[in-house]
Formats: structure tokens, C-alpha cells, sequence
């Protein structure tokens, strides 16, 4: 399995609404990764764990919470969201150590905030 | 902090023609990974070419190859043979050789468009 499986694929939701996006990888990957990306635009790094444990938050709005359960699965947890947080959020993993710094990702969420 | 800069916002070419994208890099380090990645329009980001830095030759995967001049921080994608499926966004990317540590560093990307 080579895949990196993000759900939902579509996200509508009110600036009020609590909802969650979903990561799942089954590669072994050690790292995982939140990326947001904005039409025609390179993608932002938001977060990066690394064996569980939050090793990089860049200075993200607490708005997004995120979460790593455990070495397969990443959540980013959505609260009180702003209309300009609607873009494509990317989610990636990545063997770390094996030092080939390549990322695999998901085809992405894509989140509209009304 | 490193940078990567893609000066060409679009380019367009022919089917079966050559294409040459440009990207150039900032960086103090000297261990580090090179990468184009392409996003259709179906938003999936694709590797479709890597490159070591300590490593002098050139990468190639099929029709895709890269010329990696490390003095002077330039990293460029040939595209042989363009076909239709090639259209894309291309987005240059560095990655410090901590093992994947700090994510990649996209650049702003080009768009590729091939004309039938």
C-alpha cells in the first residue's frame, strides 16, 4: 500500500461548525504532514509529526488543532473557522530518516468555510 | 532560511517538443534533496523527479530530466517528447537533509500548458 487516504474529499462548513479532517497512511512513514494550499498557489506547511510527537507548528491559528493517534492516522481538527481558511488541505508522509526528504501525499481536502 | 524561486509563471508547448522549466535555490547547507513535483488539475502532488545534492550526475526518469548546477543553485526539469497527460502545475521543492524534519519548501510553481 502506497497511498496516502484523505477523507473527506469536500468540506463545506459554517464559521460555528466543529468538524474534522482525516489522514491515513500504511507505509510505516514516521512523519506526517498538514499542508494548506490556496488556488495557484504553492502549498504552506501548517504542521509536522514526527514519531507521533509535534515537532513543528507553524504558528498555525489555534483554530486548527491537529492530532497524530498513532504512526498511521493524522486528524486536523477544524473550530471557529474564518472564510479565508477555505483551500485545499494536503496531508503527506514521509519515511523519516531514510533520508530521501520525499514526501508522499494525499489528493487533499478541499474545505469551503461559508 | 532556504528559498526556492520559479521565475516562469507559465509556459506553454507543443506535443512531442522539448520544454525546459526553470527553479533556483537559496540555501547555506550542504546536505540536501531536490525534487519537481507535479499537480494536475485532479490536485494530487506527484514526485516526478528527485535529486541528491551530493550526487554530480543528473537524474533522469524517462522522458523527464533535471540539470543540477549546485555552484550556481540552479535546478531545471526537461520535458522530452510532451504529451497531452504532462499539463500540469510544476512546483520545484527543497527538502534539508534531516531526513524529511522540516517538510519540503515549495516554490510558487509553473503552469504547463501542451498544445495538441
Amino acid at each position: 500500500d502506497t497511498e496516502v487516504t484523505q477523507t473527506p474529499k469536500h468540506l463545506v462548513m459554517g464559521m460555528t461548525n466543529k468538524k474534522s479532517l482525516k489522514c491515513e497512511q500504511h507505509m510505516g512513514h514516521r512523519a506526517m504532514y498538514w499542508y494548506k494550499q490556496k488556488a495557484k498557489k504553492p502549498p504552506e506547511l501548517m504542521f509536522v509529526y514526527s514519531y507521533e510527537k509535534l515537532s513543528i507548528n507553524e504558528s498555525v491559528p489555534s483554530r486548527f488543532s491537529p492530532e497524530c493517534p498513532n504512526s498511521s492516522l493524522l486528524n486536523l481538527h477544524l473550530h471557529a473557522l474564518q472564510p479565508e481558511d477555505s483551500a485545499l488541505y494536503l496531508c503527506a508522509s514521509s519515511p523519516r530518516g531514510a533520508n530521501t526528504g520525499e514526501l508522499f501525499f494525499g489528493e487533499g481536502s478541499r474545505l469551503t468555510v461559508l | 532560511a532556504q528559498t526556492v524561486t520559479q521565475s516562469q509563471p507559465e509556459m506553454s508547448v507543443q506535443e512531442a517538443e522539448t520544454v525546459t522549466l526553470s527553479c533556483t535555490y537559496d540555501t547555506s547547507e550542504s546536505d540536501y534533496y531536490l525534487f519537481w513535483y507535479k499537480q494536475p488539475p485532479s490536485r494530487q502532488m506527484i514526485l516526478v523527479i528527485r535529486q541528491e545534492a551530493y550526487k554530480q550526475q543528473n537524474a533522469t526518469e524517462n522522458r523527464f530530466s533535471v540539470n543540477f548546477q549546485k555552484a550556481a543553485k540552479s535546478f531545471s526539469l526537461k520535458i522530452s517528447d510532451s504529451q497531452l497527460g504532462d499539463a500540469a502545475m510544476y512546483f520545484c521543492a527543497y527538502s534539508s537533509g534531516r531526513g524529511g524534519a522540516d517538510g519540503l519548501t515549495f516554490g510558487k510553481g509553473t503552469h504547463l500548458i501542451i498544445q495538441p
